[in-house]
């Protein structure tokens, strides 16, 4: 597709269960951003990926909170044992590598997350 | 990153020009200015940047004071998608690391 995909659009949990969401990058880009949105909130930072490697991962909030990234594309992030306060919309976007587009981030529609 | 100021909210009338304030008085001579949207239910989108000329696309103007302290985002006739929240975001160009998005502007556009 032309634009970063993220799946699934909306997800449902119950409080304790782990899980997954995908983020498919623009092919191509190389750096891949991680954020977190909570209702009526700003957007909040979780991580970052340049390749398959993630230089700056400050803003995931817990031990629970992981991501992956391999092939410089697709890029999972996973949380464990799910909490209430975890119900936000998770949203990824990429930009690509070379100089003056690096700020340029093309955001996905973002996973909707509600732990019950 | 330097820190910027935004008002919470505007309101614009449908066809008018819509002038959105960014304050960045602290801004250094390598920091660009940014400026992204976010429709609601959507992922942000970029909308334009600029260093100390002012820029002009398809969507919109970007006019940079002289020192730079502040900068206007202008929608030069606003229309109802047009609503969304305008973040304005000042960053150093290239440097690699994640956009830090802060609360913006919410721009409403009435008919």
């Amino acid at each position: 597709g032309a634009g970063v995909s993220q799946s699934p659009s909306n997800k449902v949990t119950e409080k304790g269960k782990d899980v997954e969401l995908r983020c498919d990058p623009i092919s191509g880009h190389t750096a891949l951003y991680w954020y977190r949105q909570r209702l009526g909130q700003g957007l909040e930072f979780l991580i970052y990926f340049q390749g398959n490697s993630a230089p700056d991962k400050s803003g995931l909030p817990s031990d629970r909170f992981s991501a992956e990234r391999t092939g410089e594309s697709v890029s999972t992030l996973t949380i464990q044992r799910t909490q209430q306060e975890d119900s936000a919309v998770y949203l990824c976007a990429s930009s690509p590598a070379f100089l003056g587009a690096r700020e340029k981030l093309f955001f996905g529609s973002g996973t909707q997350l509600s732990v019950l | 990153d330097a820190k910027t100021t935004q008002p919470t909210s505007m309101d614009c009338a449908e066809g008018r020009a819509a002038n959105l304030p960014c304050n960045h008085s602290t801004i250094s001579g390598n920091e660009y200015v940014y400026w992204y949207r976010q429709i609601h239910s959507q992922g942000p989108q970029y909308i334009i940047h600029g260093l100390k000329n002012n820029e002009t696309n398809e969507m919109a103007s970007l006019i940079i004071t002289e020192d730079r302290k502040s900068s206007t985002l202008i929608l030069p006739h606003a229309t109802l998608r047009d609503t969304a929240v305008y973040y304005c975001i000042v960053r150093v160009i290239n440097s690699g690391y994640a956009l830090n998005f802060g609360k913006g502007t919410s721009l409403l556009v009435t008919p």
